[in-house]
C-alpha cells in the first residue's frame, strides 16, 4: 500500500526558512514524479512544485519561484521542499503527491508564517 | 494564465444528483482530473482523464466534458459526500498544474 508522510511544518516568522520532508513507502519511489501542493486557509488547492523521478528537472509555480527549492533522495525514499523568504501568504497545509495526475497524497503538514 | 472556473458552493438533498462544472478556455484539448477533499483529510483522486474512475471510487461518481466545460456528476448523493471538489489540468504552454478554486458540496 502506498504511503506518503510529510513532516517539518512549523510556525515561522516572515522572512524565515523551513524545510519540509515527505517519506514514501509501498512503491518504487525513484520511478515517479513527485509534487508539492498546498492549501491555504479558505483557499483552493495550489500546485507548488514538481521534480522528475531522477531529480534532473524541477518546475515551480510563479508564486514560489526563486524562494522554494525541491529535491529528493531516492535512496532514502524522501522528497524535500526547502522554503526561504517565507511570507504570510505561504501559510498553508503542504501536501506531497505522487504522479500525474496526483494519484496519491500524504495527509499534509501545516506551515504558519506569522510574527 | 490558465484559469479554471467552478461554482463556490452547491447544496443537494440526499439521494439527488449533484452536478459540478469546471470551465476553462482551453479545457477542450486538455485532460481534466477531479479531486475530493474532506476537512482535515488528504485529497482523493476521483476522476482522471475527463471520465476515468480510479480503482476503489464508487460508480456514483462520473465525469464528462463538452466544449470548454468539464462536469463532475455525483449520483444518489450521500451525507458522506459532503466535501470540497476541485478540477485540475496540466497547462503544457507553461508546464504548470492548475486547480479550480473548488466547489463545496453541502448535503442537506
Amino acid at each position: 500500500e502506498v504511503h506518503l508522510v510529510e513532516s517539518g511544518g512549523d510556525l515561522v516568522q516572515p522572512g524565515g526558512s523551513l524545510r519540509l520532508s515527505c517519506v514514501g513507502s509501498g512503491f518504487t519511489f525513484g520511478t515517479y514524479f513527485m509534487h508539492w501542493v498546498r492549501r491555504a486557509p479558505g483557499k483552493g488547492l495550489e500546485w507548488v512544485s514538481r521534480i522528475h523521478s531522477d531529480g534532473s528537472r524541477k518546475t515551480y509555480a510563479d508564486s514560489v519561484k526563486g524562494r522554494f527549492t525541491t529535491s529528493r533522495d531516492n535512496a532514502q525514499n524522501t522528497l524535500y521542499l526547502q522554503m526561504h523568504s517565507l511570507r504570510a501568504e505561504d501559510t498553508a497545509v503542504y501536501f506531497c503527491s505522487r504522479g500525474d495526475p496526483f494519484e496519491y497524497w500524504g495527509h499534509g503538514t501545516l506551515v504558519t508564517v506569522s510574527s | 494564465s490558465y484559469i479554471l472556473t467552478q461554482p463556490p458552493s452547491l447544496s443537494v438533498a440526499p439521494g439527488e444528483t449533484a452536478s459540478i462544472t469546471c470551465g476553462g478556455n482551453n479545457i477542450g484539448g486538455d485532460s481534466v482530473h477531479w479531486y475530493q477533499q474532506k476537512p482535515g483529510q488528504a485529497p482523493v483522486l476521483l476522476i482522471s482523464y475527463d471520465s476515468d474512475r480510479p480503482s476503489g471510487i464508487p460508480e456514483r461518481f462520473s465525469g464528462s466534458k463538452s466544449g470548454n466545460t468539464a462536469t463532475l456528476i455525483i449520483n444518489r448523493v450521500e451525507a458522506g459526500d459532503e466535501a470540497d471538489y476541485s478540477c485540475q489540468v496540466w497547462d503544457p504552454s507553461s508546464d504548470d498544474y492548475v486547480f479550480g478554486s473548488g466547489t463545496w458540496v453541502t448535503v442537506l
